[in-house]
């Protein structure tokens, strides 16, 4: 496909439970983020992949929270323990390497932990 | 720390008018700024951007006004269309920064 996609779209759970998060972005994008919107909060950056790079996590809220990048491509992120707190929509993007380019979004898993 | 701030979380006009949408930013090191436009269960899209040197940019119906004195950036949309009716976020980057701060964001309703 021509854009960012995200999977699943929808993800309930049980607190405590692990979940992962993926991301597949476009083609010849080498700049991936991900992004956590909680309900009535901005979009809150987490952690950002580029190339090789080794990936800048400032945003993560905990340890519980981890993401991978496999061959540059496509991205994962885990959530172990999940918390209720841990409710958002969790949303990717992706972009050209360089600063100030444009990111494209993926339209977002949705989580919910009961 | 919110360092990008909408202020106005619902925003409501009438088609044909002008909707202005404020974004207020406590960052001095912020110098890229841009608005997204979402849709309901769509992630956001590219709408408009500005970088510091300037004080306006237009394209077409959508105009970005930034005030680095004011630290206050606003999005004109002129006339204002039913297929306006989103949620705007306002967001911000420094210099080689990857950390891009967003607002919460408005709901703007066009009324047709």
């Amino acid at each position: 496909g021509a854009g960012v996609s995200q999977s699943p779209s929808n993800k309930v759970t049980e607190k405590g439970k692990d979940v992962e998060l993926r991301c597949d972005p476009i083609s010849g994008h080498t700049a991936l983020y991900w992004y956590r919107q909680s309900l009535g909060q901005g979009l809150e950056f987490l952690i950002y992949f580029q190339g090789n790079s080794a990936p800048d996590k400032s945003g993560l809220p905990s340890d519980r929270f981890s993401a991978e990048r496999t061959g540059g491509s496509v991205s994962t992120l885990t959530i172990q323990r999940t918390q209720q707190e841990d409710s958002a929509v969790y949303l990717c993007a992706s972009s050209f390497p360089d600063w100030g380019e444009t990111q494209y979004f993926g339209p977002g898993t949705r989580l919910l932990v009961l | 720390d919110q360092q990008v701030k909408q202020n106005s979380p619902s925003l409501s006009v009438q088609e044909g008018r002008i909707s202005i949408l404020n974004c207020d930013y406590t960052n001095s090191m912020f110098d890229y700024f841009l608005w997204y436009k979402k849709y309901p269960a769509e992630g956001p899209t590219f709408l408009i951007s500005i970088s510091s040197i300037k004080d306006k940019n237009e394209d077409g119906r959508f105009t970005v006004f930034l005030n680095k004195s004011a630290k206050h950036l606003s999005l004109h949309i002129v006339p204002s269309q039913p297929g306006d009716s989103a949620v705007y976020f306002c967001a911000a980057s420094a210099w080689g920064s990857n950390d891009m701060r967003f607002g919460a964001g408005t709901r703007l309703t066009v009324k047709p």
